[in-house]
Parts: C-alpha cells; structure tokens; sequence
C-alpha cells in the first residue's frame, strides 16, 4: 500500500519568510509525528499527535515553529519568519495507536538563505 | 528517557552476519527496545522491535538479555545495501496505550565491505 508521503520534497526559502510543510500519513493510522534532522546532527523530535488527545508538542524549538492535523489525517508543519538555522529535512512518520512500529516519510530538504 | 550506548562504528564483510550491540542498563518494565536503520539520504527505517523476548523478522533478529540491560541487532547475511547509520532506541510509555516519539542517539555507522 502507499507510505507516508510528503511535499514538497525540496523548498527553498529566503530568511523571514513562512513555510508550509505537507504530511500525509499511512491511511489509518491514529498517530503522526514530525522529527527534523540537520547537517550532521541527529534526528530531533519535535511534535507528536494521537487521535483526538492533545498533541504532544514538547519537542517544538521555538513559537514560530507550529503544526495542525485536519480530520485526523493530513498535517501541516508552520514555520514562521524563518531563520538559516531552521534548514533541514523534516520528517513525518505515522503509526497506529500503541508499541507499533512508526513508518517515516521520504522528508522535506528546507533550505534558508 | 531511558538512554542507549552504541558502539560509533562497526565493519562486516559482506555475507557475514553483523551483530549490532547496544547497552540500556536504565530501561524500565514498560519499555520496548527498538531498532532503526537510516541509508544516506533516506528516511529511517524500522527494523524491528520487542519487549523482553528474542525476535526474528526478515530483516534481523533481536536479542535481548534477561535482565533487559542489553541488546544485539543480527543480520544473518550482511550486503553492501545494509550499510548505514543503526539506531538503538528505548520507547517510553506516553500514557494510556500511547508509546509517543522515538528518541535517536548517534547510532552506529555500520560499513560493509566486499
């Protein structure tokens, strides 16, 4: 079946401006999660859904950085007013509920100049 | 969060099996040991996982000691495509039935050679 996918898989944006990043899970799985991971660093977590609970949202590095899920499937990851330092690949994964294993998507390369 | 120790690097040759350590001496009753591989470029990959038994899949097997402390990732056969970066991660309960994120460390850089 189809995995996570997610657009655009390349964006570069100029410093300041906002972007919207795309992720479209696995269909029925309950659960999504947006990691980053930058040059030569590890992969950092940054926001967490499940169902109808509140989103876990501990891993967010900053108040411009947001994300929303719509009707329990899509999500969009918000950057607002971005910074050099906020280039990376940006990786959502979806699971279902529980110890299962969390399939990512292919990543979205953010480039600031 | 529990922690994981990885060796930084590992070499295998190619059709020999690669065991993969990993040390979690701080892990908890409720805790699932999982294992992920990222191929440069890519995004990571599951691997497999488990609680406190011995697992096998198609890709590897896993073994875990009896008192948890400890794990080793196998793959019986080694090829130049499973050169990677293999990470060893303790997932904490969240809440309820809920296991929430995957915390990485640096992982193995494991290399396969001809």
């Amino acid at each position: 079946g189809a995995g996570v996918s997610q657009s655009p898989s390349n964006k570069v944006t100029e410093k300041g401006k906002d972007v919207e990043l795309r992720c479209d899970p696995i269909s029925g799985h309950t659960a999504l999660y947006w990691y980053r991971q930058s040059l030569g660093q590890g992969l950092e977590f940054l926001i967490y859904f499940q169902g109808n609970s509140a989103p876990d949202k501990s891993g967010l590095p900053s108040d411009r950085f947001s994300a929303e899920r719509t009707g329990g499937s899509v999500s969009t990851l918000t950057i607002q007013r971005t910074q050099q330092e906020d280039s990376a690949v940006y990786l959502c994964a979806s699971s279902y509920d529980g110890p299962y294993e969390q399939y990512f998507g292919p990543g979205t390369r953010l480039t600031v100049t | 969060d529990a922690k994981t120790t990885q060796p930084p690097s590992m070499d295998c040759a190619e059709g020999r099996a690669a065991n993969l350590p990993c040390n979690h001496s701080t892990i908890s009753g409720n805790e699932y040991v999982y294992w992920y591989r990222q191929i440069h470029s890519q995004g990571p990959q599951y691997i497999i996982h488990g609680l406190k038994n011995n697992e096998t899949n198609e890709m590897a097997s896993l073994i875990i000691t009896e008192d948890r402390k400890s794990s080793t990732l196998i793959l019986p056969h080694a090829t130049l495509r499973d050169t990677a970066v293999y990470y060893c991660i303790v997932r904490v309960r969240a809440g309820g039935t809920s296991y929430g994120k995957l915390t990485f460390g640096q992982g193995t850089i494991l290399t396969v050679h001809p």
